[in-house]
């Protein structure tokens, strides 16, 4: 079965400052992978995706992350947080084939920027 | 603008009152499925469907029902509401790659 690992429940960095959230996952096969960012009493919205190909992918908002398949890690970075990227944010794994669509979340990382 | 719509955003109800919570989406997407969140937890998958007619159960079990007879439109039912469906309930729908929210709906059961 498919699982997805966010390490760090709160984490809390300066405007301005750097960020990166941890992301490590299960699955058998290659996984397609996702970060998602959730603001207060909100739905989610997709900041980016990895199916295949480049390893470093590009999202919304600035942030880009990095498809490790050796360390089944998929960290989201930033390389100067702004305070309205304060939220929880989500990485998740999909997979292919009959289940295809269905994903499996993360416990959520929350994110405080302060000024 | 197509989207994905969920109605009410807020329900404050008393127990066992029978509750609807709706889902409509304009993407033409054949798949679409409910989540159940607690605040500051993940989310867990309780329902989806891949087309009209197709309703499966996701891996938290839930006391609740969905039907799919429309392809836009895929309402959530619970026939007796406890306090244990307090919860906040997200609708997601997807094509061929990632899945697209709705803003969720917030269920306070007294």
């Amino acid at each position: 079965a498919q699982s997805v690992t966010q390490p760090d429940i709160h984490i809390t960095v300066s405007e301005g400052a750097s960020l990166e959230l941890r992301c490590n996952y299960s699955y058998g096969a290659t996984p397609y992978l996702f970060w998602y960012v959730q603001s207060p009493g909100q739905g989610l919205q997709l900041l980016l995706k990895y199916f295949s190909g480049d390893t470093l992918v590009q999202g919304i908002k600035g942030f880009e992350a990095e498809f490790k398949r050796s360390q089944s890690s998929f960290n989201l970075r930033k390389p100067s947080v702004h305070w309205s990227d304060a939220a929880e944010y989500f990485c998740a794994v999909g997979s292919a084939g009959t289940s295809y669509g269905k994903l499996t979340f993360g416990q959520g990382t929350i994110l405080t920027v302060h000024p | 603008e197509a989207d994905i719509y969920q109605t009410p955003r807020y329900l404050v109800i008393g127990t066992g009152k029978k509750i609807t919570l709706e889902c409509s989406q304009t993407m033409g997407h054949d798949k679409m499925y409910w989540y159940q969140q607690d605040p500051g937890m993940e989310l867990h998958l309780i329902h989806y469907s891949y087309g009209v007619n197709s309703t499966e159960k996701g891996d938290l079990s839930s006391e609740s029902t969905v039907s799919r007879i429309r392809t836009e439109h895929f309402p959530l039912t619970l026939e007796s509401a406890r306090p244990s469906h307090t919860s906040q309930y997200l609708c997601a729908s997807s094509g061929i790659s990632e899945q697209f929210f709705g803003p969720g709906t917030r269920l306070t059961v007294l």
